[in-house]
């Protein structure tokens, strides 16, 4: 059960932002979420994670929604190595601290 | 500093045979996942050890998977008697603690093939 909807697949422009949404209606007070991204071969990687507020790093943005019922992954220009597939997790120490991953968004980058 | 390392990257075996696959974890990091990828398919949770507490073992899918951990670092991840379903990406996974901050590390992970 990984408690969170993306869309399967999302196309974008090189060098255009581009902003994956993540559903997670049922969160909890403690959860955080979490984002990973897959590349081709290889197991996945930690992009940036948050509670509340929105955050930054060197990879991406991520935009929390006031009710945190969703969130939004921005990467501010797409580059052809960021094609992969993004996992959107809710995580919380209150049940086990395993990381449910579900199907994840795949993104491809259109030169 | 080294990342999570997977052993062997590739295993090929024959339905019916015993398999090993080995993780060595980031070194210090308490916690450790192995999941399972099937092709084209998200990542399914097995089994999770947290320090010297008793391993969540709730993802296993049968008894013929098992894993231990040993002294807290390196763990070996055992499916008997294999069967071709079992063919999938094996992937382990480290992290430093139990906060909900800390993110987890994983390996390039083991592919398995059951012929």
């Amino acid at each position: 059960d990984a408690k969170t909807t993306q869309p399967n697949s999302m196309e974008s422009n090189e060098e255009e932002p581009v902003h994956l949404p993540c559903n997670h209606s049922t969160i909890s007070g403690t959860d955080y979420i979490h984002w990973y991204r897959q590349l081709p071969s290889q197991g996945p990687e930690y992009v940036i994670h948050g509670l509340t507020s929105n955050v930054n790093n060197r990879m991406a943005s991520l935009a929390i929604a006031e009710d945190r019922k969703s969130s939004t992954l921005i990467l501010h220009r797409a580059t052809l190595r960021d094609a992969a597939v993004y996992y959107c997790i809710r995580h919380s120490s209150n049940t086990g601290n395993q990381f449910y991953f579900g199907t994840g968004t795949s993104l491809t980058v259109i030169p | 500093g080294a990342g999570v390392s997977q052993s062997p990257s590739n295993k090929v075996t024959e339905k019916g045979k015993d398999v090993e696959l080995r993780c060595d974890p980031i070194s210090g990091h308490t916690a450790l996942y192995w999941y399972r990828q099937s092709l084209g398919q998200g990542l399914e949770f097995l089994i999770y050890f947290q320090g010297n507490s008793a391993p969540d073992k709730s993802g296993l899918p049968s008894d013929r998977f098992s894993a231990e951990r040993t002294g807290g670092s390196v763990s070996t991840l055992t499916i008997q008697r294999t069967q071709q379903e079992d063919s999938a990406v094996y992937l382990c996974a480290s992290r430093s603690g139990q906060g909900v901050g800390s993110p987890l590390h994983f390996g390039n992970g083991t592919r398995l093939t059951v012929t």
